[in-house]
Order: structure tokens, then C-alpha cells, then sequence
């Protein structure tokens, strides 16, 4: 079935520093690729997406790309900030209308100042 | 943007009670929610889906009789883990989205920590 894969471990930068976390996915079909970000006792939010092949989701300073060729979808920010610490999940749905989602497993950010 | 909450945030019980988790959509009607379980350093784990009027779908593996869902209107899910064990203490999280949504305007609840003894 349809899975994602994030990168293991949480990560640990300095304030302007600047962030990458892996996510590559499977799917037997053509997903559209999510980022959620989890600040803390909040509940998960869309933190940017991409619905084909090449697309760039972007949002708050944070950009991926949906990358059909290495099935990658790496999350980026050039100057991470102490706001930006949180946990973001990359996800995919295979669109066929039940609007389900795939999660990977998470990646804890910590930016210390 | 759209708000999901969640009831209670934390629960405690002994093992052998049953637990009611809430999921409310405040400012908008969801007719689909779903159901998730967080294990520590692990993805969410779609348990169920919850359609509003009707029995809902669940995933392979997971027990309808021990997580009973009910989706009684269009604002309103719950989860009742029956006969709670301590296996059974995980992260619940539930989304929800608008009838005429798609996968991206999921919104989802701040989860339920539920610790059985």
C-alpha cells in the first residue's frame, strides 16, 4: 500500500540555520504530497502541498518539491526561527476520493536560539 | 481557519472501563471525520473513517467492537474504546473536513493522550 518514509531522528539547529527533512513516499497511483506541522497541544496544520509532478509547495518560508523521478518530497527552509519549532509530518493521499491520508512519522524540530 | 476540537485531552482509567473521546468540528459541517492512533515516535495510523448517518469504515486490523465510533450529526464524532487495556493507551487524534472538500482542507483535533492503568 500507499506508505511514507521521513527521516529518523529529531533535529536540533540554531536560530538561522538552515533546515532539510527527507520524506520519500510510494504509491501505486499519482498522490498529491502534504506537509503538516504539529505546534505543541496544537492539533496537525497544513503547512504546504503539491498535487503533481515538479509542483513547489511553499508556505512561511518552507518549500518543497514534489520530485516524481526519486519519489522525494523534501521539506526546506533557508533561516530557521525559534517559531519554527514543532513537529511536521510529511503525507500523501491518493486522490480517488476518500480524501484519506498516509503520514510518516514525524520529525522533531528544535530550534535553539 | 477551521477549528476541531477534542474531549478531554487527557484521560486516566483502570483497565476494564470504557473511554468516550469527543471530536466536534465547531464552524463547519463535516460529513466524513477520521479516527487516528499516535504511538510514540510513530506515523498516525488511520483507524476508522466516521460518515455522518451511517456504520463507519474501519482499517484492516482494528477492532469495531473495541473502538466503537459514532457519528451521530454533522459536527459530532466519538470514539468509545471499550474495556480499555493498557495496550490501548496511545494518542487519538481525530480530522475532519467540509463536504465539499479534499484531501488538503483536512483539519484536525489536538489529540486525546488516553493512559490506562
Amino acid at each position: 500500500g500507499d506508505s511514507v518514509t521521513q527521516m529518523e531522528g529529531p533535529v536540533t539547529l540554531s536560530e538561522e540555520a538552515f533546515l532539510t527533512i527527507n520524506c520519500t513516499y510510494t504509491a501505486t497511483g499519482y498522490p498529491s504530497l502534504f506537509w503538516y506541522v504539529q505546534y505543541p497541544g496544537e492539533g496537525l496544520q497544513l503547512l504546504l502541498k503539491a498535487t503533481k509532478a515538479d509542483d513547489k509547495g511553499s508556505n512561511k518560508g518552507f518549500e518543497a518539491t514534489y520530485r516524481k523521478e526519486t519519489t522525494s518530497f523534501h521539506l526546506e527552509k533557508g533561516s530557521v526561527q525559534v517559531s519554527d519549532s514543532a513537529v511536521y509530518f510529511c503525507a500523501l493521499s491518493d486522490w480517488d476520493g476518500n480524501n484519506r491520508l498516509a503520514f510518516g512519522k514525524g520529525n522533531q524540530v528544535v530550534v535553539i536560539p | 481557519g477551521a477549528v476541531v476540537s477534542q474531549h478531554p485531552s487527557r484521560v486516566i482509567c483502570k483497565s476494564g472501563t470504557s473511554v468516550k473521546i469527543e471530536c466536534r468540528s465547531l464552524d463547519f459541517q463535516a460529513t466524513t471525520m477520521f479516527w487516528y492512533r499516535q504511538f510514540p515516535k510513530q506515523s498516525l495510523m488511520l483507524m476508522a473513517t466516521s460518515n455522518e448517518g451511517s456504520k463507519a469504515t474501519y482499517e484492516q486490523g482494528v477492532e469495531k467492537d473495541k473502538f466503537l465510533i459514532n457519528h451521530a450529526s454533522l459536527t459530532l464524532s466519538t470514539l468509545t474504546v471499550t474495556s480499555a487495556h493498557p495496550e490501548d493507551s496511545s494518542f487519538y487524534i481525530c480530522s475532519a473536513y467540509p463536504a465539499s472538500g479534499g484531501p488538503d482542507t483536512q483539519y484536525f483535533g489536538p489529540g486525546t493522550r488516553l493512559t490506562v492503568l
